[in-house]
Order: structure tokens, then C-alpha cells, then sequence
């Protein structure tokens, strides 16, 4: 099973509201993700998470703060969005970090008004 | 910087013929290798992962890299209407730690009944 859920599918927000984003995956791995996909375009990285721990911050804008409460559960919480932040909003997961097969959950489709 | 380049397309086949997409990269240390098949409004699907030079087969989808020419492939065989969707080229680099996979911009593939 190589199952990673996320919530919500669909999330509609003003630009003074704060939301979260929460993926989950029981498959035991180790590394999560967080990428960003506009239309037409391929997904760019955000965050890692290696063994809980925040790796990688791709320079992202601190309206995007992400959190890994556990093994198992990584949340994106935003605040204070802009509209040009509306974008598809995609969780990974793989077995171990460096190199190894991630998995995408179905995704978050945001939209900031 | 990392590059993954990918022509965009559309590349258009014939049902039933060999549909055959093509992907480089500039970090000449990159080590692991994926496709990834994506449908419109809907997340990256892993359809093959490649770590060393040679082809790797698994059902109609053949990949090939040549680390020397910074090079992999994807081969479709028996292209069904199915298989339309954008196919994208993922690398991660060396080095071991946790990474982000770096895409290319994805071809679109339109296969003909």
C-alpha cells in the first residue's frame, strides 16, 4: 500500500484567514514533502521532512509555515495569502530521505480570493 | 542550478505504436531517476524508477539512462488512449541527504484512437 491522504480536497480562503493543510501517510516513512504545482506547470518543491526534522525550506515565503507532529502526519499552515499563492498543493512521502521513490497524495486544490 | 529538460509537445501517436519520451539533466551526479504520469487536475502517478545505466522494463513502460550522456528515456509500448496525459521527468541530485525531487516541465502525450 503506498497510500498518502490529504485534506481538504478543495479549500477556498481570503487573504486574511489562516487554514491548514494536513497529509498523512502509515506506510512507516521517513522523508515528507511538501510541493507546489501551478497550471501547467511541474510541481516545485517547498519543505522536507527528514525523521521529523525540517531539512529543506526552499526559500518559501513564512505565510507557508509547515509542521510534522509525527511520523506519520505533516500539516502547511497558511496565513495571510496571497491570491498568486493559488495553486495545487501536493503531499509526498518516501521510504527513507536521499534519493528514494515519493509518493503523491491527491492533493490540495487551493484558492486564495 | 538543476536542470531536468523535457520537450513539452504535445506529442501526438498513434494507438498501438511505441510512444517514446525523452529527458536530460545537467547535474552530472544526479543518481536516482523517476517518471511520473500525470493527469489533468490530478496528482503525479509513479510509473517507473531507474538508478543505473540500462533499461529497466515493467509491462508496456521500458526506461533507459545513460549517466554518461545525462539521459533517460521512457518507452510506451502498445500505446492505449490511456496513456494521454503529461509525462514527467524527475531527478534528485547526489549527495545522500533528504531531497526534494527536481521535475521537468512534463510532455504532454495525446495517444489516437
Amino acid at each position: 500500500d503506498t497510500e498518502v491522504t490529504q485534506t481538504p480536497k478543495h479549500l477556498v480562503m481570503g487573504m486574511t484567514n489562516k487554514k491548514s493543510l494536513k497529509c498523512e501517510q502509515h506506510m512507516g516513512h521517513r522523508a515528507m514533502y511538501w510541493y507546489k504545482q501551478k497550471a501547467k506547470k511541474p510541481p516545485e518543491l517547498m519543505f522536507v521532512y527528514s525523521y521529523e526534522k525540517l531539512s529543506i525550506n526552499e526559500s518559501v515565503p513564512s505565510r507557508f509555515s509547515p509542521e510534522c507532529p509525527n511520523s506519520s502526519l505533516l500539516n502547511l499552515h497558511l496565513h495571510a495569502l496571497q491570491p498568486e499563492d493559488s495553486a495545487l498543493y501536493l503531499c509526498a512521502s518516501s521510504q527513507n530521505p536521499g534519493g528514494e521513490t515519493q509518493y503523491f497524495g491527491p492533493g490540495t486544490r487551493l484558492l486564495v480570493l | 542550478q538543476k536542470e531536468v529538460e523535457q520537450n513539452s509537445g504535445p506529442l501526438s501517436v498513434p494507438e498501438g505504436a511505441i510512444a517514446s519520451l525523452n529527458c536530460t539533466y545537467s547535474d552530472r551526479g544526479s543518481q536516482s531517476f523517476f517518471w511520473y504520469r500525470q493527469y489533468s487536475g490530478k496528482s503525479p502517478e509513479l510509473i517507473m524508477s531507474i538508478y543505473s545505466n540500462g533499461d529497466k522494463e515493467d509491462g508496456r513502460f521500458t526506461a533507459q539512462l545513460n549517466k554518461a550522456s545525462q539521459y533517460v528515456s521512457l518507452l510506451i509500448r502498445d500505446s492505449q488512449p490511456s496513456d494521454s496525459a503529461t509525462y514527467l521527468c524527475a531527478v534528485t541530485p547526489p549527495g545522500g541527504g533528504a531531497d526534494g525531487l527536481t521535475f521537468g516541465k512534463g510532455t504532454h502525450l495525446i495517444i489516437q484512437p
